[in-house]
Order: structure tokens, then sequence, then C-alpha cells
């Protein structure tokens, strides 16, 4: 069985620049997550997804994060503009389920540089 | 609310030696579940071991063994007979019934095997 499968795998912007980070989870997974882990740290999440619908995205800086996961399948974040606090790893990860009892397996992650 | 704290940052081991990971949580509920994850250097999150609070039984898989203690809130995980594979970051995450299937992440402990 394929694993979560993420793209790119590493990027590398200036200030202000735009930027977008593809996600294709599991398959049959219906829950798809996209956590940023700043070095040093845990991963924190950022939104959450239920088939094609935002189940939480309280964590989300929507001034200039946006994510969409339009036929329920793949999903993009973008960033637009990017500041210098950007710099992480953005980790997807898929579940079957949407309950505590679940396993979120996680993709390879996109490491972020904003110059 | 809930919390993940791994005191160790950072811990440093000779080949063939035992080392134990520490993991104290934090929750309200009654009803919760207990993960470790491994990341080594190439970055993908991979789960080890998920655990609920209603089996306080330890469990053992190859070199990996995990003690959960409800009494002191710890999930700890001890790797016998360490390798230098076993090299990277190890979280240890909660998940509880009241926050859905959010996980929350400890900073994580790196473990350094040396030959």
């Amino acid at each position: 069985e394929a694993g979560v499968a993420q793209s790119p795998r590493y990027k590398i912007i200036e200030k202000r620049q735009s930027v977008a980070f593809w996600c294709n989870p599991i398959s049959g997974h219906a829950t798809l997550y996209w956590y940023q882990q700043i070095l040093g740290q845990g991963p924190k999440l950022l939104i959450q997804f239920q088939n094609n619908g935002v189940v939480d995205d309280s964590q989300l800086p929507k001034d200039r994060f946006s994510a969409e996961r339009l036929k329920g399948v793949d999903s993009t974040l973008k960033i637009q503009p990017a500041k210098l606090e950007d710099s992480a790893v953005y980790l997807c990860a898929s579940s079957y389920y949407m309950d505590a009892t679940d396993t979120q397996y996680f993709g390879p992650g996109t490491r972020l540089t904003v110059l | 609310a809930q919390k993940v704290t791994q005191a160790q940052t950072e811990i440093s081991v000779v080949e063939k030696e035992d080392v134990t990971l520490d993991c104290v949580y934090e929750t309200r509920d009654t009803t919760y579940y207990l993960f470790w994850y491994k990341q080594p250097p190439s970055g993908e999150l991979v789960f080890l071991i998920r655990r609920n609070s209603f089996d306080e039984q330890n469990e053992i898989s190859g070199r990996y063994s995990w003690n959960f203690q409800k009494s002191t809130s710890s999930f700890n995980f001890t790797i016998t007979a360490s390798q230098v594979v076993d090299s990277a970051v190890y979280f240890c995450a909660l998940s509880d019934m009241e926050y859905g299937n959010k996980l929350v992440f400890g900073a994580g402990t790196i473990l350094r095997v040396k030959s």
C-alpha cells in the first residue's frame, strides 16, 4: 500500500513570495491533516479535512495560509505572502476515520526555507 | 487541556546500550490514546505504537518496549540493545475524545546512537 505522498520535498523562496505544497493521502483515507513543524519542536496541526470539508482550521493563519481538498482526495496548502517565520517542515498526514482511536500516517514532508 | 512533555531533549548512547525515552502527559479525559512516532533524518514521521487509556499492559515489539502507567501519567519507551539505525527524533503524542483526533505532540527527544 502506498504511503502519503508530498511534493516538493524542498522549497526555498524569498519573503513575500507565494508557495504551494501538494499532498496525496493513503487510498481510502477520508481524513487529511496538515501540520507545521518548526525546527526543534513537535508538529502542530494547521488544518484538518474530512473528505472535502474543513473540520478544524483554528490554528491556520488565515491571512496568509489557505488549503483546499476539492475532490476529497488530494490537498494543497498555500502560503501567500510568506514570512521568515514560516520556515518549517510542512507535514501531511491521513487517517481512515476521524476519531481519537485512529492512527495518523505521515508523509515525508516539505522543508520550506524563507529567505 | 492536553499537554505532552518529553523532558529529555537529547540522549547519546553507545551501540548495544539500553535507552529509555520518557513521556508525561496531561488530559482531563478518561478516554485517550497515546502514540510514539520516530522521525529519522529523512523527515518522515513513522508510526511505532498506539495505546488506549484502558489498556495498561506493557507491550514489547522486538527491541522496543513501552511502559504505560496511568498513576504517573507516563508512557515511556525503551530500546534494548540500541543500534545506529535507531538514531532519530522520537515523539510522544496524545489524542483524546474531547478534542477528536487531534494529535498533540511533545517536543521530541533526539536519540544519537554511536558505534
